[in-house]
This record gives C-alpha cells, structure tokens and sequence, in this order.
C-alpha cells in the first residue's frame, strides 16, 4: 500500500508567477484535502475535492485552485503568487466516508521571492 | 479566532518520564480529535484519535484523554523516547463528509537522554 506522495518537494518562484503542485492520494482513497502550513503555524486548510469537485473551502482567495482527476490524484494551483504564499503545502487522503481521518504527503515547500 | 489552541510551545521531559500535551478547543461542534506528529522535512503522521462520545483512548504508549465540560484534551506518552522528539498538532473535526481539519500551532516535543 503507498503512501500520499507530493511532488515536487521544492520550489523556488517569484512574485506573480503561477504554480502548479501535485498530490497522489493513498490507495483506497478518494477524498483530497490541501492545508497550507507557515511556518511556525498549524496546517490550514485551503480546499477538499471528491468525485473530482470541490467540496468544502477554507478562507482563501480564488487564486487558489485545484483539480481531482478520476484516479484520486490532485493538483493545487495557485496564479499571481504573493510573497506571504511562502509556505509548506500539504495534502491529505481520506475515505469519503472517514473523512475526518486524514493521512498527510510530505509536502511542497515552497518559496516564493 | 483560533479554535483550536495549543498553549504551550515547547516541552521538555526526560527520557522514561510522562509527557502530557494540551490542547483547548472553542467549537462546540467539534465532535472528533486528532493527535498528529511531526518532524521536520516531513508531513505530520496521524497518531491517535478519539471520538466525542469517549473521554478516553489507548494506543500502546499514547493515550488521549478528551474532557467535555472543560473543552480540553490532552495527549500522555508513557514512557517518552528521544524519537518521539518532534511537533505534536492537535486537531479538532465535525465528523461530516467535508471535514477540514482544524489545527493548533503544535507543541514542540524535546525528550532527553
């Protein structure tokens, strides 16, 4: 059985660009979660998706997106990149129907300059 | 307005001994409680959980212990290891199908040889 795998682990942008970051979900999953962490701060979360809609958003703005693709996996996207986007970007598998127990990647860290 | 919260930053306990960890909540509608872990570089492993209706779960060495009236719960480690040294994040869930995760800022972890 895998894990939740990220990928990439880091990534360096600057101001404005847009970035893409991947998830593949732990098998027999089929619910994604992303949580964005700063540091020194717990994870928050930012957007759930299941049968490849999102399903539940946490408070951040639209430039934030995602995408859930019939196997499970998932990206996040984010355009216009801030410097406070800087942070590390988690995602999270889960059953649909125990959802509130979510298993982590390792995930993205990313910097933004 | 942190709904979860996590009062102390930092605890050091020498190897052998009892760690307790605390962790205070605010949402009434919390019904479901995670104990999460992490080290650096990694994402944070799902440790234990408890469900509302319980005031009490053991997982070998780790045991949480929910309390209600005080909306708190606390995590003890018995006996403590210099690997379970890291950042320990308290959760708190509405057990529905789109459950965010709400997390404290973690508790940092320091058992000594």
């Amino acid at each position: 059985e895998t894990g939740v795998t990220q990928s990439p682990t880091h990534l360096i942008k600057t101001r404005g660009q847009q970035v893409t970051l991947r998830c593949s979900s732990q098998s027999g999953h089929n619910t994604v979660s992303w949580y964005q962490q700063a540091l020194g701060q717990g994870p928050q979360f930012i957007f759930q998706y299941y049968r490849e809609e999102e399903n539940g958003r946490g408070n951040f703005p639209p430039r934030f997106s995602g995408l859930q693709f019939p196997n499970y996996s998932s990206e996040l996207n984010v355009n216009a990149l801030e410097l406070d986007d800087s942070a590390l970007y988690l995602c999270a598998s889960s059953s649909w129907t125990r959802a509130e127990t979510q298993y982590f990647g390792p995930g993205t860290r990313l910097l933004v300059l | 307005d942190q709904q979860v919260k996590q009062n102390s930053p930092s605890l050091s306990v020498q190897e052998g001994r009892i760690s307790i960890l605390n962790c205070d909540y605010t949402n009434s509608m919390f019904d479901y409680f995670l104990w999460y872990k992490k080290y650096p570089a990694e994402g944070p492993t799902f440790l234990i959980s408890i469900s509302s209706i319980k005031d009490k779960n053991e997982d070998g060495r780790f045991t949480v212990f929910l309390n209600k009236s005080a909306k708190h719960l606390s995590l003890h480690i018995v006996p403590s290891q210099p690997g379970d040294s890291a950042v320990y994040f308290c959760a708190g869930a509405e057990r529905s199908g789109n459950t965010p995760l709400v997390f404290g800022k973690g508790t940092r972890l320091s058992v000594i040889a």
